[in-house]
């Protein structure tokens, strides 16, 4: 069965930073690209990042571009994302979720979300 | 950045009715195009992708259409666990893009 657990979500002030992960079982990990997607209360999805199988390619969104880091340990199966220089606007909650192929870019499972609260 | 317009924003259906939900992409993203499903406090789930090609373990009431610019999602009579808000997402072009949803709401 796959599963994803994402953590490391709370509560930080402006200009912070944290780093959240994604353990992950059932699945070949170092095969799938993942991608961290979020939704801030209320509102729709926003892509974040995503880093290929073997963690050589990464992209991200404009909106964190120079403040997020994506990267992963294939030989722990986690997923992480850091966080710096942490504004308001990223509150939300955030979700890995794993590509459905190699590379395919659409995402068949998602983790539960852990809930990141940028605030003084 | 690709535009992905989803309409309506809510759509009031009856239990067996027929949903039709429509997505729009703002240039041609050819079929690179996936939809999910999201209820209250839970992740969302793939439908389809490849705009229509249902995803493991999907019931066949959900069908996906559309190339190029224009997408239609349809439940063909929905069951009292379809109520939910439903997104579409663009694979063709960096960045990533959703939709701002569709909800499904009973009538």
């Amino acid at each position: 069965e796959v599963q994803l657990l994402d953590s490391g979500g709370g509560l930080v002030q402006p200009g912070g930073s944290l780093r959240l992960s994604c353990a992950v079982s059932g699945f070949t990990f170092s095969s799938h690209a993942m991608s961290w997607v979020r939704q801030a209360p209320g509102k729709g999805l926003e892509w974040v990042s995503v880093i290929s199988g073997r963690g050589g390619t990464t992209y991200y969104a404009d909106s964190v571009k120079g403040r997020f880091s994506i990267s992963r340990d294939n030989s722990k199966n986690t997923l992480f994302l850091q966080m710096n220089s942490l504004r308001a606007e990223d509150t939300a909650v955030y979700y890995c979720a794993k590509d459905r192929s190699e590379w395919d870019l659409h995402f068949d499972y998602w983790g539960q979300g852990t809930l990141v609260t940028v605030s003084s | 950045e690709i535009v992905m317009t989803q309409s309506p924003a809510t759509l009031s259906v009856s239990p067996g009715e027929r949903a039709t939900l429509s997505c729009r992409a703002s240039q041609s993203i050819s079929s690179n195009l996936a939809w999910y499903q999201q209820k209250p406090g839970q992740a969302p789930r793939l439908l389809i992708y490849g705009a229509s090609t249902r995803a493991t373990g999907i019931p066949a009431r959900f069908s996906g259409s559309g190339s190029g610019t224009e997408f239609t999602l349809t439940i063909s009579s929905l069951q009292s666990e379809d109520f939910a808000v439903y997104y579409c997402q663009q694979y063709k072009n960096w960045p990533l893009t959703f939709g701002q949803g569709t909800k499904v709401e009973i009538k």
